[in-house]
């Protein structure tokens, strides 16, 4: 059964400083894995989707990473703001297909507070 | 362009009652998915349908019903809410054309006392 992990749980920075939020799967025949961001009370906002094909992908100041063979993904936010305060998810959709292939195993999530 | 919309935003129950969550997209998404989020137990998949015309079960689905209304609509029913059954659930939709990039409603917070 697919594990994800994400660590540290929670997180604070200074603003302006670079960070990096990790996550680890423990089942590499994945299809994509996906970063999202939650605010407090709010559903979950797509910031980047990795194909297993793929190594990174940007999105301003948002970098993820992706190893596929050693299970590990990371996403990088360069310059962080006070309204990046938020949890950090990340989830993976499985390789197979066929029953199950649309589920996805999320992680537990950071919590990212930046401090002005 | 709304995306993903839920209704109602919050609901308590009493044990034993009813009630359907609805969810709609205006994506043109085949799939949509009900999730519900707990503290400490993350993101859980109860229902989810592939297209219009199907329906299957996630993770947790007992206790939870789906209907795939149409294509822009899935609803999730509570036929005898339990206490167990607090939780926020979530709707979310993807598509095959865009790699499954999932998208998220805002949720439904559900207490049942």
């Amino acid at each position: 059964k697919q594990e994800v992990t994400q660590i540290p749980a929670a997180l604070s920075v200074p603003e302006g400083e670079n960070l990096v939020l990790n996550c680890s799967f423990t089942d590499s025949a994945i299809y994509n894995l996906q970063w999202f961001r939650q605010d407090p009370g709010k559903g979950l906002t797509s910031l980047l989707l990795i194909q297993s094909s793929q190594r990174e992908q940007t999105s301003g100041r948002l970098n993820a990473s992706l190893d596929k063979s050693s299970g590990r993904s990371t996403l990088y936010i360069a310059a962080s703001q006070p309204g990046d305060s938020a949890t950090y998810l990340c989830a993976v959709r499985p390789a197979y297909s066929g029953a199950g292939s649309y589920q996805l195993t999320f992680g537990k999530g950071t919590k990212l507070s930046v401090i002005p | 362009n709304a995306g993903v919309t839920q209704t109602p935003k919050f609901q308590v129950l009493k044990t034993g009652q009813s009630m359907t969550l609805q969810c709609a997209q205006d994506m043109n998404h085949n799939s949509m998915y009900w999730y519900r989020q707990d503290p400490g137990m993350g993101l859980r998949l109860i229902y989810y349908s592939a297209s219009e015309g199907t329906t299957d079960k996630g993770e947790v689905p007992n206790g939870y019903n789906v209907s795939r209304l149409n294509k822009r609509e899935f609803s999730l029913r509570l036929e005898s809410a339990a206490p167990s059954q607090t939780s926020v659930y979530f709707c979310a939709s993807s598509e095959r054309g865009s790699s499954y990039e999932q998208y998220f409603g805002p949720g439904t917070r559900l207490t049942v006392t």
